[in-house]
């Protein structure tokens, strides 16, 4: 199976600070990159995604940078707030694929 | 409220002894996936389904089984011969059938074998 590479594994921010995780792929055939959010004892739920025909996607404060070329997709997170702390899944997936690969996670906290 | 529900939230098994977990949707999704998550190790794939009375394996499908009867209902079975069965279980649900849409998660069950 194709594999999503994601970094770092942890991260640690202060309250107002920017959150960046990255992932890496292989499969130029994937063309949907969701991030998904977890909390603790919960299930991911989606948090915002992006196709390859734009390089950015922003929605609040959490943005997706797209690069193509590169076969990267990182996840910002602005003003990082404590109740942003949690666990964030990037994964990918392609028309037909049936099956999105997901990266293995980064563990997020936020002191405040 | 459209959602996706699992039950039970906790399950205890003994050694030895099959246990069955429930996924129901009342989104209208074709496509429904049974997933294992460990600390450290992502999501990983049991098993999926695209339509009723079809289903496929996934990545670690040894020591689980699935029915899909009806399109709104996903059961897994964890059977006594998955050796390492304490985890947590997510079922998911997708808007598509081709893997290329948003999925939607349950709250999912954690399984202790004692």
């Amino acid at each position: 199976q194709q594999q999503v590479k994601q970094s770092p594994q942890s991260l640690i921010v202060q309250k107002g600070g920017i959150s960046i995780i990255n992932c890496a792929y292989e499969n130029t055939a994937f063309d949907y990159f969701p991030w998904y959010q977890q909390f603790p004892g919960k299930g991911p739920a989606l948090l915002i995604a992006i196709r390859p025909d734009v390089s950015e996607k922003k929605e609040g404060r959490f943005t997706i940078s797209f690069n193509k070329s590169a076969k990267q997709f990182s996840l910002h997170i602005m003003d990082s707030q404590p109740g942003d702390s949690a666990t964030y899944f990037c994964a990918a997936s392609s028309m037909g694929s049936y099956i999105p690969t997901f990266g293995r996670g980064t563990s997020l906290i936020v002191h405040p | 409220d459209g959602g996706i529900t699992q039950s039970p939230k906790y399950l205890f098994r003994k050694e030895g002894q099959n246990v069955t977990l429930s996924c129901e949707q009342n989104l209208n999704h074709d496509a429904m996936y049974w997933y294992r998550q460990d600390p450290g190790q992502g999501l990983r794939l049991i098993y999926y389904s695209q339509i009723v009375n079809d289903f496929q394996k996934g990545d670690i499908a040894e020591g689980y089984s699935v029915s899909r009867e009806k399109k709104e209902s996903f059961p897994l079975t964890v059977t006594s011969a998955q050796k390492n069965p304490t985890a947590f279980y997510l079922c998911a649900s997708e808007t598509g059938t081709s893997g290329n849409n948003e999925q939607f998660f349950g709250p999912g069950t954690r399984l202790t074998v004692l």
